[in-house]
């Protein structure tokens, strides 16, 4: 069965770097890409970036394009998501998902368990 | 960007009501959209996509309706394990997007 699990719990200071992974298990990791997607406390969902588990080819949502980064090891079938100068209203819980490709974007079929980053001072 | 614009965003009912939730886009997506139920602490659980395809193993009360700028979701006997929040979510640029959710409380 499908699986994706993430890393745990993390509390950042603002300014910090936060890496958040992400191991994809019952499928082939390289045949689809992976999504991350953020849930600030009591908020809706915000898609931050696709990455292609395939080559490693990336669509950053624009507004965090200059802070984010989207990684994979297919070695470990773990994707990566690092957050850079973090803010407080970086505060949230992060998801990844396994993303099904269509002509225009991707929708999840699958998603990980969240892990909450909280920055704060 | 795409804008969704759910609503309601809070809805009331009642076990066995027929319930229906609107998702709008600002410019036509054709059909490229998906909604989720997401429970308190729990990842979003797809239920549709390409606005109307079901997913395997949701049950056959949810469907999903509708092109262009303007969708619903249908819950045709609304059961216990249903009270959730629900989001749309449109694919039709590599710019996702995704509405503002749709919480369905107990009346």
């Amino acid at each position: 069965q499908v699986q994706l699990v993430q890393s745990g719990a993390e509390v950042e200071k603002p300014g910090a770097s936060v890496k958040v992974s992400c191991k994809a298990s019952g499928y082939t990791f390289t045949s689809y890409g992976i999504s991350w997607v953020r849930q600030a406390p009591g908020q809706g969902l915000e898609w931050m970036g696709w990455i292609s588990a395939y080559n490693g080819n990336t669509n950053y949502a624009q507004k965090l394009q200059a802070r984010v980064t989207m990684t994979t090891d297919t070695s470990t079938s773990t994707a990566y998501m690092e957050l850079r100068s973090l803010r407080s209203d970086d505060t949230a819980v992060y998801y990844c998902a396994k993303s099904l490709p269509t002509e225009s974007g991707w929708y999840f079929d699958y998603w990980g368990q969240g892990t909450l980053v909280t920055v704060s001072s | 960007d795409i804008q969704m614009t759910q609503s309601p965003s809070t809805l009331s009912a009642s076990v066995g009501d027929r319930v229906t939730i609107t998702c709008r886009a600002s410019q036509s997506i054709s059909s490229w959209l998906a909604w989720y139920q997401q429970k308190p602490g729990k990842a979003p659980k797809l239920l549709i996509y390409k606005a109307s395809s079901l997913e395997s193993g949701v049950p056959s009360r949810f469907s999903g309706s509708g092109s262009g700028t303007e969708f619903t979701l249908t819950i045709s006997s609304l059961q216990p394990d249903d009270f959730a929040t629900y989001y749309c979510q449109q694919y039709n640029s590599y710019s996702l997007t995704f509405g503002g959710g749709t919480k369905v409380e107990i009346k």
